[in-house]
């Protein structure tokens, strides 16, 4: 069973620019979660979605946003880059039954970074 | 109060030894536990997860829960180099992952 697929791997862009991040979830899961990773913040919860709905959403700025399609696909998109958001962004699946807070698998990740 | 922490690290073992790892938690209601292995460049995999008190094997991994106690813990028997990576430990409260900042494990030959 393939895992879970994110691209792009690498993209460089400069502060202002915007950027749109893209993850295909493991066949059969619904749930897709993104988090980013910093070397000083760690792994920090982005949001996470289900069904085309978001049903959290972390303590980031309203520059992150994402969406999901009906295939269970999600892109994140980040608007007015800043220097400090370079980092790795990871997505994650999972089976996401309601009222089951079930494993989440990670993908490679995408790593973005500010100049 | 972080929701997550851990044992601060790094830890050094020699090959053969356990490897112990702690993680407190601060969300009495949570539910499931999770451990994650993040080698140097990758991605967090994950390697264990358990919901009910008590201790849970898999191959050369036990988890631990103790929930009256807020305290879950990782141990790694019969220690690899392979093993040499930062574990992750983390928490599910409604559908987000709340992750301990890792304990990096290094494993001596």
């Amino acid at each position: 069973k393939a895992g879970v697929t994110q691209t792009p791997r690498y993209l460089i862009k400069t502060r202002g620019q915007q950027v749109t991040l893209s993850c295909s979830p493991i066949s059969g899961h619904r749930s897709v979660s993104w988090y980013q990773q910093t070397p000083g913040q760690g792994l920090q919860f982005l949001f996470e979605y289900f069904s085309e709905t978001q049903r959290n959403k972390g303590n980031f700025p309203g520059r992150f946003s994402g969406r999901q399609f009906s295939n269970s696909r999600s892109e994140m998109n980040v608007s007015t880059l800043e220097l400090g958001d370079s980092a790795l962004y990871l997505c994650a699946s999972s089976l996401g039954v309601p009222e089951s807070n079930q494993p989440q698998h990670f993908g490679d990740g995408t790593r973005l970074s500010i100049l | 109060q972080k929701e997550v922490e851990q044992n601060s690290g790094p830890l050094s073992v020699p090959e053969g030894a356990i490897a112990s790892l702690n993680c407190t938690y601060s969300d009495r209601g949570s539910q499931s536990f999770f451990w994650y292995r993040q080698y140097s460049g990758k991605s967090p995999e994950l390697i264990m997860f358990i919901y009910s008190n008590g201790d849970k094997e898999d191959g050369r991994f036990t988890a631990q829960l103790n929930k009256a106690s807020q305290y879950v813990s990782l141990l790694i028997r019969d220690s690899q180099p392979s093993d040499s990576a930062t574990y992750l430990c983390a928490v599910i409260n409604d559908y987000k992952l709340s992750f301990g900042a890792g304990t990096t494990v290094t494993v001596r030959a």
